[in-house]
This record gives structure tokens, C-alpha cells and sequence, in this order.
């Protein structure tokens, strides 16, 4: 089956660290950049970050610049996101992305991070 | 408040076609392809139209998109009850050095 399956979300206090994965399945994943886009309940879509194939590329949003890092590792056919300095306001279902502007974008499912004390 | 205007709200009966507008600048829609989202409740974001105006496998025809200047817009026909969603557009932005969604349309067939 074709897909990517984000683990690691859970409940974290301000200030705090979380590691996001995403794993890759039935799909071809170091041929295509990929990103993190993450979704507060009840709001729309933002983007967080992106890495090319080779992870020599990495862009991020300016709210996290400095404190998240995107990192994948294509022998394990996986994507990370290192999430340091916790804020409330990055509580959102966080979802990772194939190509997401191409015929090739696959999305996995979302993982929920909840930064509260 | 995003760099993309998107109207909060569209609604349309069945049948008719209906248009969501995407509002950029020269950073991002004028010099970038613009790419459509539809969300269904509780899912995961669904790639609707990339590149402008490029359908992919399996989305229905009666999506279309075009752009001009610094607008983009998705337009739905024959509209069904299953259409009723968000949408949201992305680009690319230049001048932020980042991809950018709309603020997104919440569409409802009445």
C-alpha cells in the first residue's frame, strides 16, 4: 500500500523538544522533496518546512526558523522534524507531504502535537 | 493573515458552477504556478489542480484553474453535495523564501 505514516505527536509542555517521523511506504521517496505542513484544529493550512532529495536544501517558515529542523534519511525511506522551544501556537496536527505541488503529492494521515502545560 | 486572499466562504446549489479566488502579489502568484487543496472533513488535504491549471489522475473534470497577473482562481461545475469542503491555494513566495497557502474557502452546497 501506498502510503506515509507520521509518528511522534503527543502532549509536550512549553519550552519543550518533540521528534516527528514519517515513514515511507510502497512509494518511491528519495526521488521528491518533502515537507511538513501542519494544521491548528479549527484553521487552515500552513506550511513549516521542505528538503530536497538529497537534504542539501531545507527552507522553513519564518515562525520556526531556528527552532524546528527537517532532516530525512532516504535509506530508511524516512522524514524527521526536530521540534525545539515548544510553543503553544505550534499545537497543530502536523502532516508530512510528497511533491506537494506536483501529480506525484501524496499526504500521510497527521500526527497532533499539543504544547500546554 | 496570509499572503493569499481567499474569500472565507462560497456556497452554490447543485448544478452550478461556482469560483474561488486566490489573491497574491508579484512574489508569489505572478511568478510562481499556483497549486488547489480540497479538505474534506476530518482528512488529510487532497491535491486538486497543480501548476495552474494540471489536473491529476482520478480528479474529475469539472475542476478547473487558471491564473492571471497576480490572481489565481479554481472553478467547480455541475456542482455535487460532495463538493462541499475547504479549499486552499499555495505558491511559492519569493520575497519570503517559502511556500504559502491561502487563508482557504469553506464551500457549501446548499
Amino acid at each position: 500500500e501506498v502510503q506515509l505514516v507520521e509518528s511522534g505527536g503527543g502532549l509536550v509542555q512549553p519550552g519543550g523538544s518533540l521528534r516527528l517521523s514519517c515513514a515511507a511506504s510502497g512509494l518511491t521517496f528519495n526521488n521528491y522533496w518533502m515537507h511538513w505542513v501542519r494544521q491548528a484544529p479549527g484553521k487552515g493550512l500552513e506550511w513549516v518546512a521542505n528538503i530536497n532529495q538529497d537534504g542539501s536544501e531545507k527552507y522553513y517558515v519564518d515562525s520556526v526558523k531556528g527552532r524546528f529542523t527537517i532532516s530525512r534519511d532516504n535509506a530508511k525511506n524516512s522524514l524527521y522534524l526536530q521540534m525545539d522551544s515548544l510553543r503553544a501556537e505550534d499545537s497543530a496536527f502536523y502532516y508530512c507531504a510528497r511533491a506537494i505541488g506536483a501529480a506525484t503529492s501524496i499526504w500521510g494521515q497527521g500526527t497532533l502535537v499539543t504544547v500546554s502545560s | 493573515q496570509s499572503v493569499l486572499t481567499q474569500p472565507p466562504s462560497a456556497s452554490g446549489t447543485p448544478g452550478q458552477r461556482v469560483t474561488i479566488s486566490c489573491s497574491g502579489s508579484s512574489s508569489n502568484i505572478e511568478s510562481n504556478t499556483v497549486h488547489w487543496y480540497q479538505q474534506l472533513p476530518g482528512t488529510a488535504p487532497k491535491l486538486l489542480i497543480y501548476s495552474n491549471n494540471q489536473r491529476p489522475s482520478g480528479v474529475p473534470d469539472r475542476f478547473s484553474g487558471s491564473k492571471s497577473g497576480t490572481s489565481a482562481s479554481l472553478a467547480i461545475s455541475g456542482l455535487h453535495s460532495e463538493d462541499e469542503a475547504d479549499y486552499y491555494c499555495l505558491t511559492w513566495d519569493g520575497s519570503l523564501n517559502g511556500l504559502v497557502f491561502g487563508g482557504g474557502t469553506r464551500l457549501t452546497v446548499l
